[in-house]
């Protein structure tokens, strides 16, 4: 259903690394679109957590780093902590979409155990 | 500081339309598209479209093509997106959210608050 692909959820202890994939195709991330992350808490708006593959916005911790090769992205947050449970999306454009200006994968909900 | 500030919650009947405003403010307004995102209750996010302000040059994504219409004041830095035939599956958060172009695709850099959109018989 999305064209991005994400694992629906993950999880890891406070303190620990955890990642999250986003696996596209040829006519999006494998051809050569940028990739970015969003964090969403619950009840509220998306935030934007990491544009251009791997760059933070100002206020953004360092834990948060994207990378992206060949057809695939991932967001890593390492020293998790419980304010970091939430919803992330990867977001990229895709060239089959006629009209289409965005394209998100289905979201993963990050557990902090 | 950027804001966008949309109209509240809203409630139809099958087949009606709705109307969502997004005021934006802190910035110049026709120098930055916008878009419009939903999000289906407990789903994820979804693009449905994009209108320019400055010329007010809209596209939308394929599955909301002949039902959807984006528009905009540029005296009120206010923008519009109205769906029409709604249906159940149209229950919804909708968002706007400021573009911002980074070599290959556009990012979503600020957000509205959301309005949630109820179709209900």
């Amino acid at each position: 259903q999305f064209v991005l692909t994400q694992p629906p959820s993950v999880s890891g202890a406070p303190g620990q690394r955890v990642t999250i994939s986003c696996t596209g195709s040829s006519s999006n991330i494998g051809a050569g679109y940028d990739v970015h992350w969003y964090q969403q808490l619950p009840g509220t708006a998306p935030k934007l957590l990491i544009f251009g593959n791997n760059n933070r916005p100002s206020g953004v911790p360092d834990r948060f780093s994207g990378s992206k090769s060949d057809t695939s992205a991932s967001l890593a947050i390492t020293g998790l902590q419980a304010e970091d449970e939430a919803d992330y999306y990867c977001q990229s454009y895709d060239s089959s979409l006629s009209g289409s200006k965005g394209v998100f994968g289905g979201g993963t909900k990050l557990t902090v155990l | 500081q950027v804001q966008l500030v949309q109209s509240g919650a809203e409630v139809r009947r099958p087949g009606a339309s709705v109307k969502v405003s997004c005021k934006a403010s802190g910035y110049t307004f026709i120098n930055y598209y916008l878009h419009w995102v939903r999000q289906a209750p407990g789903q994820g996010l979804e693009w449905m479209g994009i209108i320019i302000p400055g010329g007010g040059s809209t596209s939308f994504a394929q599955k909301f093509q002949g039902r959807i219409t984006m528009t905009r004041d540029t005296s009120t830095s206010t923008v519009y997106m109205e769906l029409s035939g709604l249906t159940s599956e149209d229950t919804a958060v909708y968002y706007c959210a400021r573009g911002r172009q980074f070599l290959t695709s556009e990012y979503f850099d600020y957000w509205g608050q959301g309005t949630l959109v109820t179709v209900s018989s």
